[in-house]
């Protein structure tokens, strides 16, 4: 089973930030929090990992809680590119990835 | 840097026939390599993990005789889906890692349609 959750759907107006939160409470002290998107019909595509840090990309901002059990990742100017489905995904043993479903992100005009 | 491909990006093929998917990185040598599948408006569901040179390990539930993989060099694994049939009509992704490094990084997946 994944190790994260994520709301299944959010809107965003363009230009706007968007903020995806994803909480893996079970997280252990060694293992990263990764972040993909998929476009439709598309491989996922890697935005940005972390362990315990705020992280910063061209492409986004990665804010993870002192306990580490949640993490949120922001999109500072959304355009309606960015429209896909967003993962948040913990490894599982040895460098596996198990995906949940996701959230549903829609910038909207 | 860190591109994997797939090839073909997509495959039309008869019920019973087998059908095989390249994975390649591209620009590193990709010392294990996942594959995935995905169906219509669901997550990708690890398939397999496999490391250079040696068997792949299936997760629970995929036959490993249906499913064959082989990753014979670094750069190159490849999925054979033998005698398929409708039900193996998915969305094949790939995904590679690096040596030394803990991020996967994604092919474009391979759309199959058995008739």
């Amino acid at each position: 089973d994944a190790k994260t959750t994520q709301p299944p759907s959010m809107d965003c107006a363009e230009g706007r930030a968007a903020n995806l939160p994803c909480n893996h409470s079970t997280i252990s002290g060694n293992e990263y929090v990764y972040w993909y998107r998929q476009i439709h019909s598309q491989g996922p595509q890697y935005i940005i990992h972390g362990l315990k840090n705020n992280e910063t990309n061209e492409m986004a901002s990665l804010i993870i809680t002192e306990d580490r059990k949640s993490s949120t990742l922001i999109l500072p100017h959304a355009t309606l590119r960015d429209t896909a489905v967003y993962y948040c995904i913990v490894r599982v043993g040895t460098y596996k990835y198990i995906f949940g479903t996701g959230t549903r992100l829609k910038v909207l005009a | 840097g860190a591109v994997v491909s797939q090839h073909p990006s997509w495959v039309i093929c008869k019920s019973g026939t087998s059908v095989k998917i390249e994975c390649r990185s591209l620009d590193f040598q990709a010392t294990t390599m996942f594959w995935y599948r995905q169906f219509p408006k669901q997550s990708l569901m690890l398939m397999a993990t496999s490391n250079e040179g040696s068997k792949a390990t299936y997760e629970q539930g995929v036959e490993k005789d249906k499913f064959l993989i082989n990753h014979a060099s670094l750069t190159l694994s490849t999925l054979t889906v033998t005698s398929a049939h409708p039900e193996d009509s998915s969305f094949y992704i790939c995904s590679a890692r690096d040596q030394g490094q803990e991020t996967q990084y994604f092919g474009p997946g391979t759309r199959l349609l058995v008739l």
